[in-house]
């Protein structure tokens, strides 16, 4: 199968840091996304990773290994409004399909 | 929301009746997705569509069908609607190495 597996829930405190991960099945791979998610909302894109190593937008930065099947997103400086779903989602070679995660919810508490 | 949109945006319906939902786009986007989100299960593929008339299934994709006559349309129909369809629906746009990008959802109950 293609298992996408994250964490379902992680909680943290505004201001600090947090690390979300997921793990894939290797076998095909052709690219990660992660997405946001806001409770009643639709997903947005937050950053792509296909190559090893970070890709770092603001506040938010993506990591791949592609040998182990491992992605992170991590967030700094959490703010209140970081309280989201964060989904990731694979590309595998020879299909124009997006399989997702079941996604981790965050809460960020004060 | 890059230019999608999702008709209609709610909808209760019984079990038995044919429902279909519309995914419209301004983008001319090649590649347009459907996926149902759920508790505990995230966002699965049912259907996609790689261009006019070419579709193919996702991985839950039984009870459902698909057309997609012109670039800008494609529509998810269940042919006769169960309360396991009972979801929030999503459609997805994205260009050529592009991400994909949501529409605002629809979301059905089958009573």
């Amino acid at each position: 199968g293609q298992n996408i597996d994250q964490p379902t829930e992680m909680t943290a405190t505004e201001g600090a840091i947090v690390q979300i991960n997921c793990t894939y099945q290797t076998s095909g791979f052709n690219g990660l996304f992660w997405y946001q998610q806001h409770a009643g909302e639709a997903p947005t894109f937050l950053s792509y990773n296909v190559l090893d190593g970070l890709e770092e937008k603001g506040r938010f930065s993506s990591f791949l290994s592609r040998s182990k099947g491992y992605s992170y997103l991590l967030l700094k400086e959490l703010q209140m409004k970081d309280s989201a779903s964060y989904l990731c989602a694979v590309r595998f070679v020879g299909t124009d399909k997006l399989i997702f995660g079941t996604g981790t919810r965050l809460q960020v508490f004060p | 929301d890059a230019g999608i949109t999702q008709s209609p945006r709610h909808k209760v319906t019984e079990t038995g009746t044919p429902v279909t939902l519309r995914c419209h786009q301004t983008e001319n986007h090649r590649y347009m997705y459907w996926y149902r989100q759920d508790p505990g299960h995230g966002l699965r593929l049912i259907h996609y569509s790689y261009g006019v008339k070419d579709t193919d299934k996702g991985e839950v994709s039984d009870g459902y069908s698909v057309s997609r006559s012109k670039t800008e349309d494609f529509l998810l129909t269940l042919e006769s609607a169960t309360s396991s369809q009972t979801s929030v629906y999503f459609c997805a746009i994205r260009a050529h190495n592009s991400p994909l990008h949501f529409g605002n959802g629809t979301r059905l109950t089958v009573t």
